[in-house]
Parts: structure tokens; sequence; C-alpha cells
């Protein structure tokens, strides 16, 4: 049974503050790994993705994936309060379906 | 580009009908995926579809529940007989079978609610 595995939360950070987001996975096979957020009442949005070993930045935002740990991390820098939401991991083999995580509730407090 | 479609966005109906629910895929997406997400929980997966190849339908949760995909393209999940604890979003999403490249790209969903 292939799992991912998130905090539930939910993480509360002040604004401005990093908000750092944890995802272990069960499958070491593993070659794709995403994070997606969730408003309340909406469909998930792709924020990134992330293939291999090391950081990848884009914007406020930085993956980090650790395939030896099976460990992916979020980081959200200059927290905002428009950033609260859930946080999905989400695993996958090439060819396969995806695993997603149970989700991280954010709250970034003004 | 235009993006993952479903319809309808809202549906009511009474226990014991049946149901269809339909996605459209972005233009070129060989995989296609269903999703289920009661209120306040996570994503529950149902069936996915890869190309022509046989669909894993590991995430069904009863054999009420059915999909199929006509032309590689347009997908219908049908709920026979349904009961109240079938109401929630069903989500579709849909991805490119390359690498990198695979990313998911969600509907807006449906959400269902049987009374």
């Amino acid at each position: 049974q292939k799992e991912v595995e998130q905090n539930s939360g939910p993480l509360s950070v002040p604004e401005g503050a990093i908000a750092s987001l944890n995802c272990t996975y069960s499958d070491r096979g593993s070659q794709s790994f995403f994070w997606y957020r969730q408003y309340s009442g909406k469909s998930p949005e792709l924020i990134m993705s992330i293939y291999s070993n090391g950081d990848k930045e884009d914007g406020r935002f930085t993956a980090q994936l650790n395939k030896a740990s099976q460990y992916v991390s979020l980081l959200i820098r200059d927290s905002q309060p428009s950033d609260s939401a859930t946080y999905l991991c989400a695993v996958a083999n090439y060819g396969q379906n995806f695993v997603f995580g149970p989700g991280t509730r954010l709250s970034v407090l003004p | 580009g235009a993006g993952v479609s479903q319809s309808p966005s809202n549906k009511v109906t009474e226990k014991g009908k049946d149901v269809e629910l339909r996605c459209d895929p972005i233009s070129g997406h060989t995989a296609l995926y269903w999703y289920r997400q009661s209120l306040g929980q996570g994503l529950e997966f149902l069936i996915y579809f890869q190309g022509n190849s046989a669909p894993d339908k590991s995430g069904l949760p009863s054999d009420r529940f059915s999909a199929e995909r006509t032309g590689g393209s347009v997908s219908t999940l049908t709920i026979q007989r349904t009961q109240q604890e079938d109401s929630a979003v069903y989500l579709c999403a849909s991805s490119l079978p390359d690498w990198p490249g695979d990313e998911q790209f969600f509907g807006p969903g449906t959400r269902l609610t049987v009374l």
C-alpha cells in the first residue's frame, strides 16, 4: 500500500513568517512529487512539481526533495493571509496513479 | 488554453436515482482521473484512465460506480441507485503522459447532493 503522510495541522504562522510543510512517502520508486493548494470550496491547484533531489524555487515557494529520506517539503516565505489554505502533497511513479496525502491546513495570521 | 471542464457544477438527486457526471480533459492529455472529496476530507481516488490501457478501477467504492472514457477524451462517471453517503464533490483531473511533466490539472468539480 503506497502511502503519503502529512501533518493535518492546522499550522498557524504569523504574516511575514516562513511556513514549512512536510510530507513523507512510502514508495521508494516514486519519481514525481507535487504540491497542490486547495482553498475551501475550490479544487486543488498545482503550486510546484519537483523531480530531482535538492531545492526548487518559484517566487515565494521552495520545494525540497530528499529521495533517500523519502521526504518532500514546501517552504512559503513571507507568508500572507491569502496563503491560508490546505496544502496537498502528491507522489507518483511514471505511468501510474498519483497518491495524495491528507493535506495540511495552513493558517496565516494577520 | 482551456482547462479541465466538468458538468454539471451542481447536481441534486433523490436517493435511488442514477446520475452521470461528465469530464472534458485538457486537449492532448491522455491520462484522466476521478476523485471524490467529502466535506472536510482528503481526496479519495476513484478511477484512472491512461491512453488505451485498461483503467485502474481499484478506488471505486462499490459496483454502483462505473466510468468510461470515449475516444480517449471525454469521460463519464455514473453512479447507480445513489445513496446519501454518495454526497460529495466529484473532481476530475487530467495529465500528459510525459516525465517530467506529468502534473495533474483539476476541473472545478461537480457537487453531488443525494436527498
